[in-house]
Order: structure tokens, then C-alpha cells, then sequence
């Protein structure tokens, strides 16, 4: 069964603003790692956070996790045209290694 | 520095024919390695990963098969392409954490 959800399928802002972008799992996790893939190109790491950590930053990325509600969220910040690409959140579920990935959110910033 | 290389980046193959896509590792050792297939506008399923030489685990039934004939090799075949095997394959390692994936540029295939 699928692990990761991630809530929208598609967002679409304008440059400047925020862009928020929510993941659901199902199952207990060590991790959970945020990856972008800009189209037709192989998926780049973002940032992880674990199973004991409620926030962490990375430049203007900032992402939260709540265990009780097995939920994550992606928040970049003053986005750029840049930005857009698909974002996808990936799981480890204590799979020694594996992740299962969600269907990812298609971010859409338009300059 | 680690990287990473898949080819061919493209293929076109006609129904029935064989596949064999390659994907590389350098500036590592003793990787964890992953086939997924991506279907258009759609998140990621792991085929197969591997642990080590001549050791692969299937995560889902299929038409398709992986190797690993050597440390840094990792091989996704077919017999006979089906025209469900169409989509955007992507090779992925991690070292020693087993945590943070490093993926492949990708290969885009179309069975026609």
C-alpha cells in the first residue's frame, strides 16, 4: 500500500510567495526525506528529518513532522521560478534501506 | 565524489524485443542499489534492489528482471517488452546509512 500522499497534486503560486506542501504516511517511520525532480530528471535530495525531530531547516527550506499524526510538510519560502519542479516525499517504514515514495506535488512557480 | 550513470538515456523498442539498462556507481563501494519505475505524472515504484553481487529482491511481479554482476553494476532486462514496461526508469544507490538516495539522470522508454 502506498506510504506517502502528498497534498496538493499541483500548486501553482507566483515568485515571492510561499509554497507549502503536505505529506501523509501510514505506517511507524525512522526517517522521512523530502526529494524535487525537475521534469524529465532523476529525483535530488532535499532534506531529512527523523522520527524524533519535529522541525529542520535548510535555506529557505523548512519542514516539520508530526508522528502522532503521521503528517509532514515541505515549506519553501520565498519561492523562485526555479523552484518548480514535482516534490515527493519518501518514507523509510523501518524497511531496512527501501523508501516508498508518494505521487509527489507538482510545484508551479510562475515568474 | 560519488556518481552516478544510467544508459541510454532514451530507447524506443518495439513490443517483444529485449531490454538491458545499465546503470553505474563511481567513487563508492558495496552500494545499496534500486531500479524504480516512474509512470507519467505519478510517484515512484521500486522494482528490485540489491544488497550486493548476485543478490536482488523483487518488489513487485513483473515482466522484467535485474542483475548484479558486479559491486557497482546493476542491470534491469527483459525477454520481451511489454507495452506496460513503458516509463521513465530510474537507478538509485545509498551508502552505508542506507538513508538519503542518490538517483540517476534516467531513461526515458517507449514501447511501441
Amino acid at each position: 500500500s502506498q506510504q506517502g500522499e502528498e497534498d496538493p497534486q499541483a500548486l501553482s503560486i507566483q515568485e515571492g510567495e510561499n509554497a507549502t506542501m503536505n505529506c501523509s504516511y501510514k505506517t511507524s517511520i525512522n526517517n522521512l526525506q523530502w526529494y524535487r525532480q525537475n521534469s524529465g530528471r532523476g529525483l535530488v535530495h532535499l532534506i531529512l528529518i527523523r522520527s524524533n525531530e519535529r522541525e529542520k531547516h535548510s535555506g529557505r527550506l523548512r519542514v516539520t513532522l508530526d508522528t502522532s499524526k503521521k503528517s509532514s510538510s515541505l515549506l519553501i519560502t520565498a519561492s523562485r521560478a526555479a523552484d518548480t519542479a514535482s516534490y515527493f516525499c519518501a518514507t523509510d517504514g523501518n524497511q531496512g534501506g527501501k523508501l516508498i515514495f508518494g505521487q509527489g506535488t507538482e510545484l508551479s512557480v510562475k515568474p | 565524489s560519488q556518481t552516478i550513470h544510467q544508459w541510454p538515456a532514451t530507447l524506443v523498442q518495439p513490443v517483444g524485443s529485449p531490454l538491458s539498462l545499465e546503470c553505474t556507481v563511481e567513487g563508492t563501494s558495496n552500494p545499496n542499489l534500486y531500479w524504480y519505475r516512474q509512470a507519467a505524472g505519478r510517484g515512484l515504484q521500486l522494482l528490485f534492489y540489491s544488497v550486493g553481487i548476485g543478490q536482488i529482491s523483487s518488489e513487485v511481479p513483473q515482466n522484467l528482471s535485474a542483475s548484479r554482476p558486479q559491486d557497482r553494476q546493476f542491470i534491469l532486462s527483459s525477454k520481451k517488452l511489454l507495452l506496460s514496461d513503458s516509463g521513465f526508469y530510474l537507478c538509485a544507490w545509498t551508502g552505508s546509512s542506507q538513508e538519503t538516495q542518490y538517483f540517476g539522470p534516467g531513461t526515458r522508454l517507449l514501447v511501441l
